[in-house]
């Protein structure tokens, strides 16, 4: 079985300050990693995704992600955050097998402040 | 663009009422997925289908029912509805395989049971 954890339910940060949100998954196959983020009132919508190759991932928005197989670990970072970034965050993990679910971790609010 | 569409993004039931929400997809996808998201807990799976007439549990199934009769349409039914599935619930779609193991969302329909 899969699961992710995300190790902060919120993040208050302020504009222009760096931000990096934690994520850890455990699964017993390979894995296929994703971050999406939810702005207010709307469905999520892919920041970015790791299925193979480098383990550093950029995304949309200037943020990016380090998949780090011995941590089983796939933080997302952004070095300067904005207003506009405050939303939900949810990281998520797949595999190879039938039907690739996808199972999400409890999600990270993010505020940013002025 | 891929696109999914929920039929309603507000609905207001009645305790012990069967309740239908509708998921449509344009992408010719294999996978659907119904998700329930609620404040701290992040989106978990209720079912999810990866062909015509196929259907699996995901972590939440009790109370729920599917139906997919058709590849692009994904229904979640609510055999008797009690107020705590009052939620919002998302639909989503995706390939099978490694092509694309992306998920793509719904905008999200938000049931209040009374």
């Amino acid at each position: 079985a899969q699961s992710v954890t995300q190790l902060d339910s919120q993040v208050p940060v302020f504009e222009e300050a760096p931000v990096e949100l934690r994520c850890n998954y455990s699964s017993s196959v390979s894995v296929y990693l994703f971050w999406y983020v939810q702005y207010p009132n709307q469905g999520l919508q892919l920041l970015l995704k790791y299925l193979s190759g480098s383990t550093l991932v950029k995304g949309i928005n200037g943020f990016e992600a380090e998949f780090n197989k011995s941590q089983t670990s796939f933080h997302l970072r952004k070095p300067s955050v904005h207003i506009s970034d405050t939303a939900e965050y949810f990281c998520a993990v797949s595999g190879e097998a039938a039907g690739n679910k996808l199972t999400f971790g409890g999600g990270t609010r993010v505020l940013v402040k002025p | 663009d891929v696109k999914v569409t929920q039929s309603s993004r507000y609905l207001v039931k009645r305790t012990g009422e069967k309740v239908f929400l509708e998921c449509v997809q344009d992408m010719d996808h294999e996978n659907m997925f119904w998700y329930r998201q609620d404040p701290g807990l992040g989106l978990r799976l209720i079912y999810f289908s990866y062909d015509v007439k196929m259907k699996e549990k995901g972590d939440i199934p009790e109370g729920y029912s599917v139906s997919r009769e058709k590849k692009e349409r994904f229904s979640l039914i609510l055999e008797s509805a009690s107020t705590n599935q009052t939620s919002m619930y998302l639909c989503a779609s995706s390939l099978v395989g490694m092509r694309n193991t992306e998920a793509f969302f719904g905008q999200g329909t938000r049931l209040t049971v009374v």
